[in-house]
């Protein structure tokens, strides 16, 4: 069964405090991972797709970091703001003929200005 | 409007009654996805195609459900004889190319209650 966890599950921060969340995922078999952002009431937008072990994405104050050996990606919000409030999931894509994307529950983020 | 489009934004029916949602996605991608959302879950995998093709169906799904996008363009999915288990947020994502190596590009899905 792949599994894919996100933690923590939710977290509040001050405006201005820099955060970071933890997606975990299958370390082998690995095809590619996918960061989403989902405002409520919006439909989810992509932030990153990451296939490389170390890469990095970066978008503004955000930025991700992929190991692929040790199954996990990390992403990072620096310097947060009201408008980073958010739910934000991953979803891991597995290698092989039945590649789909396996998504995780989501990280909540509140930002309190 | 250049994004992915889904019809209706909200449903209400009647437990037993079928219903049927539409999602149009952007124009050029050939892949179309169809995930179900309940209440504190991440998106559930139910569908997806690749032009007209149906690739892949998930276990979960019932016999109730089917989607189809013929012509490779738009798509519907369909819910039979309704349950209150149904209810939920289903949304539709496209992308281009033929792995997932791309972003999806999520419409801002269809909410259904079964009363």
């Amino acid at each position: 069964i792949l599994n894919v966890e996100q933690s923590p599950q939710s977290l509040h921060v001050q405006e201005g405090d820099s955060t970071n969340f933890t997606c975990s995922f299958p370390s082998s078999n690995f095809y590619a991972l996918h960061w989403y952002r989902w405002e409520t009431a919006k439909s989810p937008e992509a932030l990153f797709v990451m296939t490389l072990n170390g890469d990095e994405k970066k978008k503004g104050r955000i930025s991700a970091t992929l190991n692929t050996k040790e199954g996990y990606s990390y992403l990072y919000i620096k310097g947060s703001q009201p408008e980073d409030s958010a739910t934000y999931l991953c979803a891991f894509v597995n290698a092989g003929n039945n590649r789909k994307l396996i998504w995780g529950l989501g990280t909540s983020l509140a930002v309190n200005p | 409007d250049t994004g992915v489009s889904q019809n209706p934004r909200h449903k209400i029916t009647k437990r037993g009654q079928n219903v049927t949602f539409r999602c149009d996605p952007i124009s050029e991608h050939n892949r179309l996805y169809w995930y179900r959302q309940t209440l504190g879950q991440g998106p559930e995998f139910l569908t997806y195609f690749q032009n007209e093709a149906q690739l892949e169906k998930s276990r979960l799904l019932s016999d109730r459900f089917s989607a189809e996008r013929p012509k490779g363009s738009f798509s519907t999915l369909e819910i039979q004889r309704t349950e209150q288990g149904d209810s939920a947020m289903y949304l539709c994502a496209s992308s281009l190319g033929t792995g997932y190596w791309t972003e999806a590009f999520f419409g801002q899905g269809t909410r259904l209650t079964v009363v």
